[in-house]
């Protein structure tokens, strides 16, 4: 099947820094690309999807100015969370698909954030 | 408002049972659901997807069911393994995916 990858697959940060987490489809070129959060036995929660080259469509509560998404490519899309706070640590996962309905997502590995 | 539930967060069964996991939903009109596996610290792993004009699929040990009339997803793992212990979730499709919480599976040797 296809491969996400994610790095770093753990940060740990100072409150009021910025974290830069990327999301790579190794084998197979997205189209589309959503990235999830996740909070303990909590299910997941959509936060934005990218598609390459246009801008972000963020869900509602979602603040597009603290969470930053880029999709510069068909197989790259950061996320960069500005300004963290501790309230901001959770488990961040991407996905990606070959369609905007997403037949089939294919997930990474999700990125631990620590927010001190 | 929209909701999906999965029957129970703990489902403990002995190894080479059968596991019966349920998922509902309200105020959703999905054209496919699916179930992923997700084990701790890790994102999901797709398994099964299931289309609303398909009444059942399966795959392996896996078989899963789809009742639109019900708004209700059955997800049975036959001849359970100790490996098959993971949080199972189901996930629906509309304008995009949304999950359960999930139901966590302890198959006991």
């Amino acid at each position: 099947g296809a491969v996400v990858s994610q790095h770093p697959s753990w940060v740990i940060c100072k409150s009021g820094t910025s974290v830069k987490i990327e999301c790579r489809s190794l084998d197979f070129q997205a189209t589309t690309m959503f990235w999830y959060r996740q909070f303990p036995k909590q299910s997941l929660m959509l936060m934005a999807t990218s598609n390459e080259g246009s801008k972000a469509t963020y869900e509602q509560g979602v603040e597009k100015d603290k969470f930053l998404i880029n999709h510069a490519s068909l197989t790259l899309s950061t996320l960069t969370v500005t300004s963290a706070h501790p309230e901001d640590s959770s488990f961040y996962i991407c996905s990606a698909g070959t369609s905007g309905r997403g037949d089939e997502q294919f997930f990474g590995p999700g990125t631990r954030l620590t927010v001190l | 408002s929209q909701k999906i539930e999965q029957n129970s967060e703990a489902l403990n069964i002995q190894e080479g049972k059968t596991a019966t996991l349920t998922c509902n939903y309200t105020n959703y009109s999905p054209a496919y659901l699916q179930w992923y596996r997700q084990d701790p610290g890790r994102g999901p792993v797709f398994l099964l997807l299931i289309r609303e004009n398909e009444k059942e699929k399966r795959k392996e040990r896996l078989k899963v069911t789809f009742d639109t009339t019900l708004k209700q997803s059955l997800f049975h793992i036959t001849a359970s393994q100790p490996a098959d212990s993971a949080t199972y979730l189901c996930a629906l499709n509309d304008y995009k995916l949304s999950f359960g919480a999930g139901t966590t599976v302890t198959v006991r040797a």
